[in-house]
């Protein structure tokens, strides 16, 4: 079983909606969440990071965390075409530590207009 | 806003070849990585550093790798004799604390 398991997709959805992005994983150690977004042949970039179980907002993006079920979720609301890249969960605090980040493979969004 | 910076863009190499990818970490952060990601394939760890000597390192930075903070800003990474597998995008990410890592927009390797 991979530490991270993340659908690839591609997700396609008109704009406005709501996208719903999801990851599992195994490790029951990792303790910090993340979300990073990556354009094509780009760095990725951070968008959220929570610590705990729960949900936590910033504009239009809501991170969630259950930790019980070892499943995270993106949300974005009212989405647009900028929205479209490959969406990255990432988590530390397995066995590697806080310093290893251990990705999944990415799920591809698209928005379409 | 402050950003990682990572030259070059792109470096293309013949296998055998030593590169070294430079990277600025953001001026006040303590804990700098690299990572890499095989085109089509996810991002993978590869080093952290610390306090001047590497803290954490995977199972892919083997002999053939090594990294370097030769000065207050400058970040590297070496390979010693590339290999065609070694062909990736780099990432150099730096952060604060052990918690939030800020990456840099990436080195493209090309081993020919």
């Amino acid at each position: 079983q991979k530490e991270v398991e993340q659908d690839p997709g591609p997700l396609s959805v008109p704009e406005g909606a709501i996208v719903s992005l999801n990851c599992t994983y195994s490790n029951s150690a990792f303790q910090y969440f993340m979300w990073y977004r990556q354009y094509s042949r780009k760095g990725p970039e951070l968008l959220m990071y929570t610590y705990s179980s729960g949900n936590k907002e910033d504009g239009r993006f809501t991170a969630q965390v259950d930790k019980s079920s070892k499943y995270i979720s993106l949300f974005i609301r009212d989405s647009q075409p900028s929205d479209s890249a490959t969406y990255l969960c990432a988590m530390t605090g397995g066995a590697g530590g806080y310093q290893k980040v251990t990705f999944g493979t990415g799920t591809k969004l698209q928005v379409i207009p | 806003e402050p950003e990682v910076t990572q030259t070059p863009s792109h470096q293309v190499t013949q296998m055998g070849q030593e590169v070294i990818l430079r990277c600025v970490p953001i001026s006040n952060h303590l804990y700098f990585y690299w990572y890499r990601q095989i085109l089509g394939q996810k991002v993978e760890f590869l080093v952290s550093f610390y306090n001047n000597e590497i803290s954490e390192k995977s199972e892919i930075f083997d002999d053939q790798f090594s990294v370097e903070r030769p000065d207050g800003s400058n970040f590297t990474l070496k390979i010693r004799s590339t290999k065609l597998e070694d062909s990736a995008m780099y990432f150099c990410a730096s952060s604060p604390d052990t918690d939030t890592q800020y990456f840099g927009p990436g080195t493209r390797l090309t081993v020919l």
